[in-house]
């Protein structure tokens, strides 16, 4: 089966540092994205990892484990516009390329 | 590159209606996605496309949805006799087919809200 965990819901406060979770077990593997939705609207692509280790962007990084089935997406120096909803995704395999989601992580960011 | 589009935006609609999505992917990604979006859950996959071929379908899009995508740009996402747990963000995306890294990152359109009453 494809199953993708993530926490519900995180509180962080403004310039603090928080890290998402993200384990996944998915038949086949071909790469993890991590995106970023405001209520409302549609998600936007933050980062993507294939090869285990860690890749930075700016104030998001994201870490991969393939061995493991792991990831996290930790966000640096916290800003109020950073409360939304973070979406961990699998790109499958298994004879098509089906990118498959977490329910998501809803981060609040507080003053 | 004016990203994904999606028409409507918002539309609401009576029970046993049927309603057409349109969606207009980046010009240059050959593969196009539907999913699906309720509150408080992650987009559940529809089907995708690679140019006009339809390469997968849930099992859980029942005989009330088709998706079509005649010349291999835009594709319409169709629902027929439309039932109130059809009440959803539909979401379209497009990506290039895979073959190297970051490149195949799906990109998503704005969203069209659907409200069955």
């Amino acid at each position: 089966g494809q199953n993708i965990d993530q926490p519900t819901e995180m509180t962080a406060t403004e310039g603090a540092i928080v890290q998402i979770n993200c384990t996944y077990q998915t038949s086949g593997f071909n790469g993890l994205f991590w995106y970023q939705q405001h209520a409302g609207e549609a998600p936007t692509f933050l980062s993507y990892n294939v090869l285990d280790g860690l890749e930075e962007k700016g104030r998001f990084s994201s870490f991969l484990s393939r061995s493991k089935g792991y990831s996290y997406l930790l966000l640096k120096e916290l800003q109020m516009k950073d409360s939304a909803s973070y979406l961990c995704a699998v790109r499958a395999t298994s004879g098509t390329y089906k990118y498959i989601f977490g329910t998501g992580t809803r981060l609040k960011v507080l003053a | 590159d004016t990203g994904v589009s999606q028409d409507p935006r918002h539309k609401i609609t009576k029970r046993g209606q049927n309603v057409t999505f349109r969606c207009d992917p980046i010009s240059e990604h050959n593969r196009l996605y539907w999913y699906r979006q309720t509150l408080g859950q992650g987009p559940e996959f529809l089907t995708y496309f690679q140019n006009e071929a339809q390469l997968e379908k849930s099992r859980l899009l029942s005989d009330r949805f088709s998706a079509e995508r005649p010349k291999g740009s835009f594709s319409t996402l169709e629902i027929q006799r439309t039932e109130q747990g059809d009440s959803a963000m539909y979401l379209c995306a497009s990506s290039l087919a895979p073959g190297g890294n970051s490149g195949n990152t799906i990109y998503f359109g704005e969203g069209s809200w659907l409200t069955v009453v």
